[in-house]
């Protein structure tokens, strides 16, 4: 099993409309994830963290935590052809020092 | 403030050549990872490196070797290199565990 995995996409949404992005992981004492965004020929980009059960807002973007299910995802409200990017979800296990990515959501936004 | 630094950018290798792949970081970062990215992957974990003086496996470790030469240094060795290599290589540093890891450019290596 992976440690870390995202619905495999692509995705593509209209300008405007709102863009869902989920990831499962497999260590249930993980306590920190984040969101990177990757534009093509680029390095990834943190654009989001979050360490809490619940829900964090940034912007259009909003990060969400369920520790109990495992699951971590991402909203891209009003989404513009700028947020064309793969998407990629991180994690940082408990029981080492390591940081493992998911295989990434490609993400069209449509004008 | 240059932040994780690799070199090279760009190299081709022939089947069986070796090479080192360098990473530095001025951020004085405890943590350093080395990635692959390959299409349709996202990025694998190489070798980690928790602090200086240690070094993990992560997930695709075969083929390579790694040495956390400083705090600032981490390198990736390919002793003899195979097509299977081709990829881009990130390196990247983590202040600890729960925090930001910054990113270099990335080394696009193509093995013919």
């Amino acid at each position: 099993q992976k440690e870390v995995e995202q619905n495999s996409g692509p995705l593509s949404v209209p300008e405007g409309a709102i863009a869902s992005l989920n990831c499962t992981y497999s260590d249930r004492g993980s306590q920190s994830f984040f969101w990177y965004r990757q534009y093509s020929g680029k390095s990834p980009e943190l654009i989001m963290f979050i360490y809490s059960n619940g829900d964090k807002e940034d912007g259009r973007f909003t990060a969400q935590l369920n520790k109990a299910s495992q699951y971590v995802s991402l909203l891209i409200r009003d989404s513009q052809p700028s947020d064309s990017a793969t998407y990629l979800c991180a994690v940082n296990p408990a029981r080492d020092y390591k940081l493992s990515f998911g295989a990434g959501t490609t993400v069209t936004v449509r004008a | 403030n240059a932040g994780v630094t690799q070199t090279p950018k760009f190299q081709v290798l022939k089947t069986g050549q070796s090479m080192t792949l360098q990473c530095a970081q001025d951020m004085n970062h405890n943590s350093m990872y080395w990635y692959r990215q390959d299409p349709g992957m996202g990025l694998r974990l190489i070798y980690y490196s928790a602090s200086e003086g240690t070094t993990d496996k992560g997930e695709v470790p075969n083929g390579y070797n790694v040495s956390r030469l400083n705090k600032r240094e981490f390198s990736l060795r390919l002793e003899s290199a195979a097509p299977s290599q081709t990829s881009v290589y990130f390196c990247a540093s983590q202040e600890l565990g729960n925090t930001e890891a910054f990113f270099g450019q990335g080394t696009r290596l193509t093995v013919v």
